[in-house]
């Protein structure tokens, strides 16, 4: 196991458009975290999952984001009718427990044209 | 509301000096950790070093170390022997002991000259 893999690494869409990321944590970790990160700021939390259940969602996850973990393994996170402001890193990140740090993935770039 | 603040947007340092990274942050919880993490251009995060809000002693991780001052809610990160490789953008981070969310500053970009 490799780490945290994210894929794709870059997305271009167009505005209105429909995009879907995927996340593949650390087999082993049972916690599943999504950031988003704009250019000049930290990582801000999106949602996170404990196994399936999705436990916590920012009110940063607008009704045109949907986040799924489908057997506690790899999640999804799906933005629809794609807008500009939506451009930013998307980050997933994966623990075992709530103690230690998170292991970051290498993020999704999407870019909203 | 927990907010984390970075206030060098920018730093640079001489290879091999020793250079610090302050972080403050603002709270009114007592049980909680803070990070630092390394973004390389391009690269993922990494975690640098971890501190226990509970513990007085400053966490020590090789060339990092940590200030940690609980009642003025001050955590600089201190790197010695500074290397090309330390060269990236480093985020100060807050976690409430029993939270999942991490609360990042903005980050500092460190440029270590050769």
């Amino acid at each position: 196991d490799t780490g945290v893999s994210q894929n794709p690494r870059h997305k271009i869409t167009k505005r209105g458009q429909n995009v879907t990321f995927r996340c593949d944590p650390i087999s082993e970790h049972n916690r599943l975290y999504w950031y988003r990160q704009t250019l000049g700021q930290g990582p801000e939390f999106l949602t996170y999952f404990q196994n399936e259940a999705q436990l916590e969602k920012s009110r940063l996850l607008s009704d045109r984001f949907s986040a799924e973990r489908p057997k506690g393994s790899f999640s999804t996170l799906e933005i629809q009718r794609t807008e500009q402001g939506d451009s930013a890193m998307y980050l997933c990140a994966s623990s075992l427990d709530s103690i230690y740090g998170y292991t970051f993935g290498s993020g999704t770039r999407l870019t909203v044209v | 509301a927990q907010t984390v603040t970075q206030s060098q947007p920018e730093m640079s340092v001489q290879e091999a000096e020793t250079v610090t990274l302050s972080c403050t942050y603002d709270t009114s919880e007592s049980d909680y950790y803070l990070f630092w993490y390394k973004q390389p251009p391009s690269r993922q995060m990494i975690l640098v070093i971890r501190q226990e809000a509970y513990k007085q002693q400053n966490a020590t991780e090789n060339r990092f170390s940590v200030n940690f001052q609980k009642a003025a809610k001050s955590f600089s990160l201190k790197i010695s022997d500074s290397q090309l490789g330390d060269a990236a953008m480093y985020f100060c981070a807050y976690r409430v002991y029993t939270g999942n969310q991490f609360y990042f500053g903005t980050g500092t970009s460190l440029t270590v000259i050769p």
